[in-house]
């Protein structure tokens, strides 16, 4: 069976600090990958998608930057942090991109003072 | 752009009883797939059942069951017999084909003893 697994599950940071966020899929090959952010008491937004190695797509410009350097790993960067960045990080895969339902990891905390 | 509108920010039910949430979404496309997900306190996100809306027939998953109105745009989760541990925060979210999932802003939902 699949499982996905995400990286640390709680963070602070201060602002202005470096983040890097991991997520890693078992049990399957050439998932896709996504990457989304909860703000507190709001619904989920896509921050980015891949579909395959070194292949990202950013659907919201922001802080925040995407790698796949692994088929199954998936990690979530920035440079400088911002206190808007702040929230939950879940990180999900599909099978693919036509059909199929999308399964969340267990998410990471992000609070950034 | 296709929205998803969740008009219930708060439910309220008792155990064994019967709740139904509501969640409408915008869309011109004919093909595409609903989803309702649950978020408990650990907050990731399991997903309860899926429609796929060439499909007339109501998806079902033991005590969860959808009425999918595909005119009306609409598309209602019912949990029978509610339990305890339904209580958490459910996400009616659409999805085009080959496109991202778009989420609502979720329902809370808690089940009283």
């Amino acid at each position: 069976s699949q499982t996905i697994h995400q990286w640390p599950a709680t963070l602070v940071q201060p602002v202005g600090s470096p983040l890097s966020l991991e997520c890693t899929v078992e049990g399957t090959s050439n998932p896709n990958l996504y990457w989304y952010r909860q703000a507190a008491g709001r619904g989920l937004q896509l921050l980015f998608y891949s579909v395959g190695i070194g292949q990202i797509s950013s659907e919201v410009p922001q802080n925040l930057s995407a790698s796949r350097p692994q088929d199954r790993q998936f990690i979530l960067s920035s440079k400088k942090l911002l206190l808007s960045d702040s929230g939950f990080y879940l990180c999900a895969w599909s099978r693919d991109s036509h059909t199929d339902t999308q399964y969340f990891g267990p998410g990471t905390r992000l609070t950034v003072l | 752009a296709q929205t998803v509108t969740q008009s219930q920010p708060e439910m309220s039910v008792q155990e064994a009883e019967t709740v139904t949430l509501s969640c409408t979404y915008d869309t011109s496309e004919s093909d595409y797939y609903l989803f309702w997900y649950k978020q408990p306190p650990s907050r990731q996100m399991i997903l309860v059942i899926r429609q796929e809306a060439y499909k007339q027939q109501n998806a079902t998953e033991n005590r969860f069951s959808v009425n999918f109105q595909k005119a009306a745009k609409s598309f209602s989760l019912k949990i029978s017999d509610s339990q305890l541990g339904d209580a958490a925060m459910y996400f009616c979210a659409y999805r085009k084909v080959a496109n991202k999932l778009i989420f609502g802003t979720g329902t809370l939902l808690a089940v009283q003893p």
